[in-house]
């Protein structure tokens, strides 16, 4: 069975620190993985997918297959980028099927 | 982009009655929805997968008598908690994606708004 491990509830840092937020997962083929951002009263909106390598609002996460790691980066937070951030993985033969992580809630102090 | 619709965004039911929540994609066709389940302060799980003209696929320790769905068409997927307990009290998200190839299929899965169910 697929399981995403997302170890913090909580984080917090200062704007302009530099902010992790880490995801494992357990799956041993070729998941496709996502970081989902919930802003407060908002729905769930895709941040990030592995495949596409982009970097979003400042963000990155690079899969690392050998530490099973889809960790997501941003080297200066800003306040508006406190929200919930779910990491999710889907075997790429069943589009859709989304595992999601417990979600690390981050919060940015001024 | 591709847009999902949930509806109704909160409902207040009493316990043992049935409640319908629909999920529409508003400018894409979609033959394949998705039903999540959230607990408060806990993460999404997948309860189904609605497949258009055929039965959904439940994942494992879903009852799929307890929530029936239908996806009757390629733009709307029901999913319906059947004699409602207050156990089933949660808040209830699908999503769907375009068909790959297609406009907004490289933005993944498009989330609903999610709809709060309270059981009394």
């Amino acid at each position: 069975a697929q399981r995403v491990t997302q170890p913090e509830k909580l984080l917090s840092v200062f704007k302009g620190a530099p902010v992790e937020l880490k995801c494992n997962y357990s799956y041993s083929g070729s998941p496709e993985l996502f970081w989902y951002v919930q802003y407060s009263r908002q729905r769930l909106q895709l941040l990030l997918r592995h495949i596409s390598r982009e970097s979003i609002k400042g963000f990155t996460a690079d899969l690392n297959k050998g530490e099973t790691s889809f960790h997501l980066k941003k080297p200066f937070a800003q306040e508006e980028d406190s929200a919930m951030y779910y990491c999710a993985s889907s075997r790429g033969s069943t589009l859709g099927r989304l595992y999601f992580g417990r979600g690390t809630q981050l919060t940015v102090w001024p | 982009g591709a847009v999902v619709s949930q509806h109704p965004s909160w409902v207040i039911c009493k316990s043992g009655t049935s409640v319908k929540i629909e999920c529409r994609s508003l400018d894409f066709q979609a033959t394949t929805m998705f039903w999540y389940r959230q607990f408060p302060k806990q993460s999404l799980m997948l309860m189904a997968t609605s497949n258009e003209g055929s039965k959904a696929t439940y994942e494992q320790g879903v009852e799929k008598d307890k929530f029936l769905i239908n996806h009757a068409s390629l733009t709307l997927s029901t999913l319906t908690v059947t004699s409602a307990h207050p156990e089933d009290s949660s808040f209830y998200i699908c999503s769907a994606t375009p068909p790959p190839g297609t406009e907004g299929s490289n933005y993944g899965y498009t989330f609903g708004s999610g709809t709060r169910l309270t059981v009394v």
